[in-house]
């Protein structure tokens, strides 16, 4: 693995169901993200981490949770998906949450779709 | 509130130049972030600006003004594959990026 990983690439999923988005890192960095990215609006922030075994709420959090048992994975989780979170989901990381100089790292996306 | 300002859409010819712009408002400044985004891709990381002034990474520059709350990334001798999205991303007092919608660049030949 090298950078940020994110399974699964795309997923059609029926209203009401749970969904988990994974993301893992390898970089050994403590903050963690997850964005949603939708036509027309910049990304918006959903959970963040700092470190692990803490976690933040963002911008849009209701309908997501989000757990940080160890450094390298940071899952989202859709308890009961609706068709308004039909979006791209990004996972990002940083060497540190707090600093002017926290780039932020990407991973692939994955590509939710809720009929 | 926090806002960010970016033009949607860019047209620009191949081998020339071109100037993105951005105003922001924001609570609280710890610097500016510029990314590129490909459709259907990940954003990754172009230029961060923290003082005011530009800085120069090979054909792309970014410029910053804090008492105006303006930033632009230039790009020199464009190619065709600069065709991307070009984000914006203040730092407010939180350290939490606020994006913009980002501005859609067309290189044509």
């Amino acid at each position: 693995i090298a950078g940020i990983t994110q399974a699964p690439t795309s997923q059609i999923l029926a209203a009401g169901r749970r969904m988990t988005l994974r993301c893992t890192q390898d970089m050994r960095h403590n903050a963690m993200y997850w964005y949603r990215q939708d036509l027309g609006l910049g990304l918006r922030l959903i959970h963040y981490s700092n470190t692990a075994g803490t976690t933040g709420k963002g911008e849009v959090p209701d309908g997501y949770s989000v757990s940080r048992a160890n450094t390298d994975d940071f899952p989202l989780t859709l308890a009961s998906a609706v068709p308004s979170q039909t979006s791209v989901y990004f996972c990002a990381s940083s060497d540190s949450r707090g600093s002017g100089t926290d780039t932020q790292y990407f991973g692939p996306g994955t590509r939710l779709t809720v009929l | 509130g926090q806002n960010i300002d970016q033009p949607t859409e860019m047209t620009a010819t191949e081998g020339a130049i071109v100037q993105i712009n951005c105003t922001y408002q924001t609570s609280g400044f710890n610097g500016l972030f510029w990314y590129q985004q490909h459709a259907g891709e990940a954003p990754t990381f172009l230029s961060y600006n923290v003082l005011d002034g530009l800085e120069e990474k090979g054909r792309f520059s970014s410029f910053l003004s804090r008492s105006k709350g303006y930033s632009y990334l230039l790009l020199k001798e464009l190619q065709m594959k600069d065709s991307a999205s070009y984000l914006c991303a203040p730092m407010d007092s939180n350290y939490q990026l606020i994006w913009g919608a980002g501005t859609k660049l067309i290189i044509k030949p």
